[in-house]
């Protein structure tokens, strides 16, 4: 088992531009969580798909935030434009069902100058 | 909204001592789940604790569910520096909430 594949592991990039954050969730999982991990909010749940379906988008901060998830084995978080105060730890997590124990990716340490 | 509080903030020791950590909510939680993260890395899951008034051990972990389940604990026995890191819990219900964890770096 690879488990939850993040891609990059760390993203550098300047105020306006476009940021796509990649997550790969272990085979067989149906639920896909995205979180925001910084030290003054610690781990903040930005959206989660339970088929592949969006279900609740109610902590993505604002509009400049999308989530997709075309299949079961690929998802983006996207900003844009991004902003130096986006700047955080961005977590991928799966898990069979919506109320089972997460399995969480490396992360991708997101820079914003 | 149930709100986890999650206490002490941060936990600074030396190898072989003994510690607890705190898990409380202003709710009944229907399971919990304890998980630590290493710097640069993802949560991992420790334990769920689904019973109120349950114990699990994991080697020299051991894990407490409220007898109202609304709050719960974590103690470490001889804490070596491998144990460093954020202990995070997480009601598992609804919205997925976790608490603010407690970072805990134990010295050699």
């Amino acid at each position: 088992d690879a488990g939850v594949i993040q891609s990059p592991r760390h993203e550098v990039t300047e105020m306006g531009q476009e940021v796509t954050l990649r997550c790969k969730p272990i085979s067989g999982h149906n639920s896909l969580f995205w979180y925001r991990q910084t030290m003054m909010r610690g781990l903040e749940l930005l959206i989660y798909f339970n088929n592949n379906v969006p279900i609740d988008d109610s902590g993505m901060p604002e509009d400049r935030f999308s989530a997709k998830m075309p299949n079961a084995s690929f998802s983006t978080l996207k900003i844009q434009p991004s902003e130096p105060r986006d700047s955080a730890v961005y977590f991928c997590a799966s898990s069979w069902g919506q109320r089972l124990p997460l399995h969480f990716g490396n992360g991708t340490r997101l820079t914003v100058t | 909204t149930q709100l986890l509080e999650q206490s002490p903030q941060f936990l600074s020791i030396q190898e072989g001592e003994n510690l607890t950590v705190y898990c409380n909510s202003s709710s009944v939680f229907s399971s919990l789940q304890w998980y630590r993260q290493e710097p640069g890395e993802g949560p991992v899951l420790l334990v769920t604790v689904v019973t109120g008034g349950e114990v699990k051990k994991l080697k020299r972990l051991t894990f407490q569910f409220g007898d109202a389940r609304k709050d719960s604990s974590l103690h470490i026995t001889a804490a070596q520096p491998g144990d460093t890191g954020l202990y995070l819990c997480d009601n598992n219900f609804n919205k997925f909430y976790f608490g603010s964890g407690t970072k805990l770096n134990v010295k050699p």
